[in-house]
């Protein structure tokens, strides 16, 4: 199975700057089938990007995602008070479909 | 607005069984797969399987080969994940999915369902 690594795992930052969240394969993820969640305390995980880079929707714009092959990285432009979550990556183009440990963004 | 309302927080002992219940609504409920995905205290997220709301098709999660049942009731748009000789690392919260796109993403979460093991 596709293991995903992300780094790094704690990422401490102000409001209003930006953020840069990396997920690494160990192989390749076929047609760039990545997936961002963002998950708050206490509640469900919620889509963000899929396709590596294809925001859902309702999603802000802040958030953009980029890669291909092994690596992928979620960028939020400019943090907003409510963007303090857990950050995971999903590589959903081989089976069985494997989560990354997650990058916790926290308020410095 | 699509929704997946899950049961209630569930207490069990090693050795025991628990089904937690998902139900659909806000979306043609055969149109769509529906996924299970677990999350232990304090750790990451963990697929455990999928299955067909249209046929009853499944595909598990090799670790759970034998342990694990997914259901569906088209009737009342219900989706049903069971899982058998409960062990204290199943301890976790368990959280309906619904499955989209071709290979498929999650796009909609149910609430999830605490379920405890312990003696």
């Amino acid at each position: 199975e596709i293991v995903l690594t992300q780094s790094p795992g704690t990422l401490s930052l102000s409001p209003g700057e930006r953020a840069t969240l990396s997920c690494r394969a160990s192989q390749s993820v076929s047609s760039s089938y990545l997936a961002w969640y963002q998950q708050k305390p206490g509640q469900a995980p919620r889509l963000l990007i899929y396709g590596a880079s294809s925001r859902a929707t309702g999603i802000p714009d802040r958030f953009s995602g980029s890669g291909s092959g092994t690596d992928f990285t979620l960028t939020i432009s400019r943090l907003e008070p409510e963007d303090f979550a857990v950050y995971y990556c999903q590589q959903y183009g081989s089976s069985p479909q494997t989560f990354g440990p997650g990058t916790k963004v926290d308020i410095k | 607005q699509v929704q997946l309302v899950q049961s209630g927080a569930e207490v069990k002992k090693p050795g025991a069984s628990v089904k937690v219940s998902c139900k659909a609504s806000g979306y043609t409920f055969t149109s769509y797969g529906i996924s299970w995905v677990r999350q232990a205290p304090g750790q990451g997220l963990e697929w455990m399987g999928w299955i067909s709301a249209y046929n009853g098709n499944t595909n598990y999660a090799q670790k759970l080969q034998g342990r694990v049942t997914m259901t569906t009731d088209t009737s009342t748009s219900t989706a049903y994940m069971e899982l058998r000789s409960l062990r204290s690392d199943d301890t976790a919260v368990y959280y309906c999915v619904r499955d989209y796109g071709d290979p498929y993403y999650f796009d909609y979460w149910g609430q999830g369902t605490l379920v405890t093991v312990s003696s």
